[in-house]
């Protein structure tokens, strides 16, 4: 089974930029579709959107095009970033693995990002 | 959006018990439906896609049923790893959705 580990930083302040990198442990990044997922602390779980290995993405417009995805193939991975952040952006982050770009088959550990 | 709703919102169960959680979809998803399980400190992990077809290496005690707007999960022989929070996940429309999830928790 793939692994998936999510590299960032744990702390992003206020208005600046959240990004981070989700390394896929085999060489499926062309095979599948790879989303960013998070959840806030004692809430629920909000798809953030997905990258194809193509640089094909979607976003959920609830981000208000603050969010962007993108692959690196060479190195295995694809990357989120979310700018303009808030208190509100805190949360676990997921990355995750799927066969359709809004499916979700496999998930990674989770990284808490704190923005203050 | 699509919005989820589940019920129970919580349910106490002993080892060896028989759960069904519910589902509800806002609106008709056909079967693009998915149940996922969150233990606690535990990475989520995702059981059945397709409302019916379980992920390879999810053990079949765990089911699911339905199309359209309800859909169930259904746990047989409730084992201590079964204990946490159970999620369903809308992948027919954009953007994909989440219920609010269903804890099951040891009685």
């Amino acid at each position: 089974q793939v692994q998936l580990q999510i590299s960032g930083p744990g702390l992003v302040r206020p208005s600046e930029t959240l990004s981070l990198t989700c390394i896929v442990s085999d060489d499926s990044l062309s095979t599948y579709f790879w989303s960013w997922i998070r959840q806030i602390p004692g809430k629920g779980l909000e798809w953030l959107g997905y990258i194809y290995f193509t640089g094909t993405t979607q976003y959920n417009p609830s981000l208000y095009g603050r969010v962007s995805m993108s692959v690196d193939t060479s190195k295995v991975q694809f990357s989120l970033h979310l700018t303009s952040v808030t208190a509100a952006d805190t949360a676990m982050y997921f990355c995750a693995k799927g066969n359709s770009p809004k499916e979700v088959n496999y998930w990674s550990q989770g990284t808490l990002v704190t923005v203050s | 959006d699509i919005q989820m709703t589940q019920s129970p919102p919580s349910l106490s169960a002993s080892v060896g018990d028989r759960v069904t959680i519910t589902c509800r979809a806002s609106q008709d998803i056909s079967y693009y439906l998915a149940w996922i399980q969150q233990r606690p400190g535990k990475a989520p992990k995702s059981l059945i896609f397709a409302a019916t077809k379980l992920l390879k290496g999810v053990p079949s005690k765990f089911s699911g049923s339905g199309y359209g707007t309800v859909f169930t999960l259904t746990i047989t022989n409730l084992q201590p790893e079964d204990f946490g929070t159970y999620y369903c996940q809308q992948y027919d429309r954009f953007p994909p959705t989440f219920g609010p999830g269903t804890t099951v928790d040891v009685k």
